[in-house]
C-alpha cells in the first residue's frame, strides 16, 4: 500500500533559523513528488514537482530535494510569512495525488 | 492571476439532504478534480474529470457522489444523501495538462452535515 509520511508534524522556528522538512514515501511506482503550501482556510498552493532521485528545485527561500525514498524541503532564513502547512504528495498512477498529513510550520519574528 | 473559485464557502445541511458544491475552474484548463479534507486529516482524492467523463475515482467516491460539467464554465459535485461523515472541506482543482504537474486549488467549501 502506498504511504506518505511527513515529519515533524509541527515545527516552530525563529525568524532566520534554517531547517528542513521531511517526506518519506513508499509507493509502487513514483511518477512525481509534489510539494504544496496550505494556509489556514485555503486550498493547497503548488510549490514544486520532482521526478527523479537527485533532482532539486528552488524558489526564494525554499529548496526541494528528492532521493529514492524521501524528499526534503529546506527552508533557508525563514520569515514569518513562510508560516503555513507544507504538504507532500505523490503521484503513482493516472490522475490523482496521494497527500501526506503535512508539517505545520510557525516562524516567530 | 487566474484562480479557481468555489461556492458557497460554507454549507450547512441536514443528514439525508442533497447538496451541490459548485466550482469554476480556470478557463483554459481541461482537467478537473475534487478533493476533500476532513478536519485534522490529510487531503484525499475523490475524482478526476476530463472531456465530460470521469477519468479516475477513489473508493470514497461511491454512488452517493456525482460530478457534472453543466456548461462551459462550471464543475459541480453532488452528494445525493448526505451523511455525518461527509462533513469536510471540499476542494475543487483544475490543471491544464493530464500530467497533473500543477494543480490549482480553490479555497474550498466547508460542508457541515448535522
Amino acid at each position: 500500500e502506498d504511504q506518505v509520511t511527513q515529519s515533524p508534524e509541527a515545527l516552530r522556528l525563529q525568524e532566520g533559523e534554517s531547517s528542513s522538512l521531511n517526506c518519506s514515501y513508499t509507493v509502487s511506482g513514483l511518477r512525481g513528488l509534489f510539494w504544496y503550501r496550505q494556509d489556514p482556510g485555503k486550498g493547497p498552493e503548488f510549490l514544486f514537482t520532482l521526478y527523479s532521485a537527485g533532482e532539486e528545485k528552488e524558489k526564494e527561500r525554499l529548496k526541494a530535494t528528492l532521493t529514492k525514498k524521501e524528499s526534503f524541503l529546506h527552508i533557508t532564513a525563514p520569515k514569518p510569512e513562510d508560516s503555513a502547512t507544507y504538504l507532500c504528495a505523490v503521484k503513482t498512477g493516472a490522475n490523482n495525488l496521494f497527500f501526506g498529513t503535512g508539517t505545520r510550520l510557525t516562524v516567530i519574528p | 492571476e487566474p484562480e479557481v473559485t468555489q461556492t458557497p464557502s460554507h454549507q450547512v445541511t441536514q443528514m439525508g439532504q442533497e447538496v451541490i458544491l459548485r466550482c469554476v475552474p480556470i478557463s483554459n484548463h481541461l482537467y478537473f478534480y475534487w478533493y476533500r479534507q476532513i478536519l485534522g486529516q490529510k487531503v484525499e482524492f475523490l475524482v478526476s474529470f476530463y472531456n465530460n467523463e470521469i477519468s479516475e475515482k477513489s473508493e470514497i467516491f461511491d454512488d452517493q457522489f456525482s460530478v457534472e460539467r453543466p456548461d462551459g464554465s462550471n464543475f459541480t459535485l453532488k452528494i445525493r444523501s448526505t451523511k455525518l461523515e461527509d462533513s469536510a472541506m471540499y476542494f475543487c482543482a483544475s490543471s491544464e495538462w493530464a500530467s497533473n504537474e500543477k494543480l490549482f486549488f480553490g479555497s474550498g467549501t466547508q460542508l457541515s452535515v448535522l
